[in-house]
């Protein structure tokens, strides 16, 4: 079973929708919740970060952990074309590695 | 501020060849990570740096590859020799002492073993 599960998608939506993107993980002592977007042939750019439970917002972007659940989700607001990328979840506990999701492939189309 | 920053972008080398990547970190960080994709697959963790020293290295798949870190600035990470399942994208990232701080990634070195 891998540590953290993400559906590749792909993903389109038109502009302006509403954007909800998400993880599953199995290991509880993950503490630290990150979204990173990746546009093609660059590396992961971090977007979101939080600790714990609960949510944060910057801008457009939502972020939610429940770590009862084990569910981590990223909400984008009024999505706009440059949103397109990929995104990726990661998450750590005790340890500073990282575990990624494979990463959800967004298309936001015109 | 410079970012992350990855030499070469893009190496081609054939099977049995030796390659060596290299990583710049953020000025600073004392946190280091190697970290690779290989095609289809998420990103995994390689090895972690605080300073010069390797504080994780059990992400390593084998012994022909060898990270080094002088001096605590930039990172090398040496593939000898170079065998086709290599191929991937590997990734430094950089953060700052202690636990929590955030990692920042480099654009990736593409690595191709033909």
């Amino acid at each position: 079973q891998k540590e953290v599960e993400q559906d590749p998608g792909p993903l389109s939506v038109p502009e302006g929708a509403i954007v909800s993107l998400n993880c599953t993980y199995s290991n509880s002592a993950f503490q630290y919740f990150m979204w990173y977007r990746q546009y093609s042939r660059k590396g992961p750019e971090l977007l979101m970060y939080t600790y714990s439970s609960g949510n944060k917002e910057d801008g457009r972007f939502t972020a939610q952990v429940d770590k009862s659940s084990k569910y981590i989700s990223l909400f984008i607001r009024d999505s706009q074309p440059s949103d397109s990328a990929t995104y990726l979840c990661a998450m750590k506990g005790g340890a500073n590695n990282l575990f990624f999701g494979t990463g959800t492939r967004l298309t936001v189309i015109p | 501020e410079a970012g992350v920053t990855q030499f070469p972008s893009h190496s081609v080398i054939e099977k049995g060849q030796t390659v060596t990547l290299r990583c710049d970190p953020i000025s600073g960080h004392d946190n280091l990570y190697w970290y690779r994709r290989v095609m289809g697959k998420e990103i995994k963790f390689l090895l972690h740096f605080v300073k010069e020293s390797k504080q994780d290295e059990s992400g390593m798949p084998n012994n022909r590859f060898l990270a080094e870190r002088t001096g605590g600035t930039y990172s090398t990470l040496k593939v000898q020799p170079a065998e086709l399942e290599d191929s991937g994208v590997y990734f430094c990232a950089s953060s700052r002492q202690g636990q929590g701080g955030e990692a920042f990634f480099g654009q990736g070195t593409r690595l191709t073993v033909v």
